[in-house]
């Protein structure tokens, strides 16, 4: 069975601090996906990263793949309180199937 | 675009009751697409995935069955209804070109 696991669970920061997400696999995943969640709405998407060592900006928030494709980190830069949300990782496996995994996600809370 | 219609958006029912959810898909064809359940605050368990019509594979053995009987509908269903059923449900489709997952606004459901 292939597991997304997401660390930390919680995070609870002041604006302006920098923080990094991980997501972590023993499995490889043909491309991993980052969510964010508001509460009672569904999942948006953030990015996507597909190659092994690839990494993605999205103004404050930098994404890494892994190289062996098995991990993925999410750094934020000078969070702001608009940053508060669930973060979620999610992984379509790379053994030709259609499941898209997701992990336990990031609780993350930014303070003024 | 591809959109997701999920409804209702909140349910109650009592224990021993039967559920149906629907899901339908706008704006792609031949849609894989993925029922979740959501803990609160919690990330997203697979219940049940489709790649075609009549296809399901279920990922968790529980009180819920689900049924694809068109190529943009996905139903969600149980002959009764458990305490431990209730959660935020989420349906999610993924366009085969792409490997992104698009979501309805979710369900939330409370079995009393």
């Amino acid at each position: 069975t292939q597991l997304l696991e997401q660390s930390p669970q919680f995070l609870s920061i002041q604006e302006g601090e920098n923080l990094t997400v991980y997501c972590n696999s023993s499995s490889v995943f043909s491309s991993l996906q980052w969510y964010r969640q508001e509460p009672g709405e569904g999942p948006v998407l953030l990015v996507t990263v597909v190659t092994g060592g690839e990494v993605k900006k999205l103004k404050r928030l930098t994404f890494q793949f892994g190289d062996a494709r098995k991990d993925s980190s999410l750094h934020i830069t000078a969070a702001q309180p608009g940053d508060t949300g669930l973060y979620l990782c999610a992984g379509m496996s790379a053994g030709g199937y259609n499941k898209l995994i997701f992990g336990a996600g990031t609780r993350l809370a930014v303070h003024p | 675009s591809q959109t997701i219609h999920q409804w209702p958006a909140t349910l109650v029912q009592p224990v021993g009751s039967p559920l149906s959810l629907e899901c339908t898909v706008e704006g792609t064809s031949n849609p894989n697409l993925y029922w979740y359940r959501q803990a609160a605050g919690r990330g997203l368990q697979l219940l049940f995935y489709s790649v075609g019509i009549g296809q399901i594979s279920s990922e968790v053995p529980q009180n819920l069955s689900a049924s694809r009987p068109q190529d943009r509908q996905f139903i969600l269903s149980s002959k009764k209804l458990l305490l431990s059923d209730s959660g935020f449900y989420l349906c999610a489709g993924r366009d085969g070109l792409n490997t992104e997952a698009f979501f309805g606004q979710g369900t939330r459901l409370t079995v009393v």
